[in-house]
């Protein structure tokens, strides 16, 4: 069974701080993903990384970014957290290649409040 | 850009009923269509999928079928269950693996 661990279900940090997530998954998967999910909003991408090193931004990059230092764990750090970061936020992994679609496995989110 | 537009919710339904969340897409090629399902208190998961035009993908009961010449993928069911009370989401895929998503529709079940 494929498993995507996020570190945390709920975080609640003040504006300004230093926000990181983790996310790690344990079927030696290419890609990973961080959406976050707002009603009405669906999921959006934030940024997705193909390899260990390598990241590309997604639809809403702003005020985040990501670290991908080994295969297997996938970071996402908001550098000065803001109110409007207030979110779910999903962490997702599927094999690699460019072939046929892979199937995206998502973590169980970690709900951030920024107060 | 390629986008997901799926019907409003919260849908509230008894069981047994029939179901149907309508799931629209705009897309220049030719996308793969998924629908996800979120049960309360987890991530998501894929329920069903189709690569191609008139494919119909199934699951736990559910179907959808692509369908190229309304450019639709609606959800359905014959008669839910409680235990299918979840937020759907359709999406579609196309080149990189980068899913988009639509709003989401919340559905309960009521007994």
């Amino acid at each position: 069974d494929v498993k995507v661990t996020q570190s945390s279900r709920y975080l609640v940090k003040r504006t300004g701080e230093k926000v990181f997530l983790e996310c790690v998954q344990d079927m030696d998967h290419e890609n990973m993903f961080w959406y976050r999910q707002d009603p009405g909003l669906g999921l959006r991408l934030i940024y997705f990384s193909y390899d260990v090193k390598m990241k590309e931004k997604g639809d809403i990059p702003e005020g985040y970014s990501v670290s991908r230092e080994k295969k297997e764990r996938f970071s996402l750090i908001l550098e000065s957290a803001s109110t409007n970061q207030t979110s779910m936020y999903l962490c997702a992994s599927s094999p690699g290649g460019s072939g046929p679609f892979y199937e995206q496995y998502f973590g169980p989110g970690t709900r951030l409040t920024v107060t | 850009g390629d986008s997901v537009t799926q019907m409003e919710g919260p849908v509230t339904l008894s069981e047994e009923a029939f179901l149907t969340i309508n799931c629209t897409y705009t897309a220049t090629g030719y996308p793969s269509l998924f629908w996800y399902v979120q049960y309360p208190g987890e991530g998501l998961q894929l329920l069903l999928k189709a690569t191609k035009a008139d494919d119909k993908g199934s699951n736990k009961g559910f179907e959808a079928t692509y369908r190229k010449e309304t450019t639709s993928f609606h959800l359905e069911k014959g008669s839910v269950q409680v235990s299918d009370s979840a937020v759907y989401f359709c999406a579609l895929i196309q080149g990189a693996q980068k899913l988009v998503f639509g709003q989401g529709t919340r559905l309960t079940i009521n007994p």
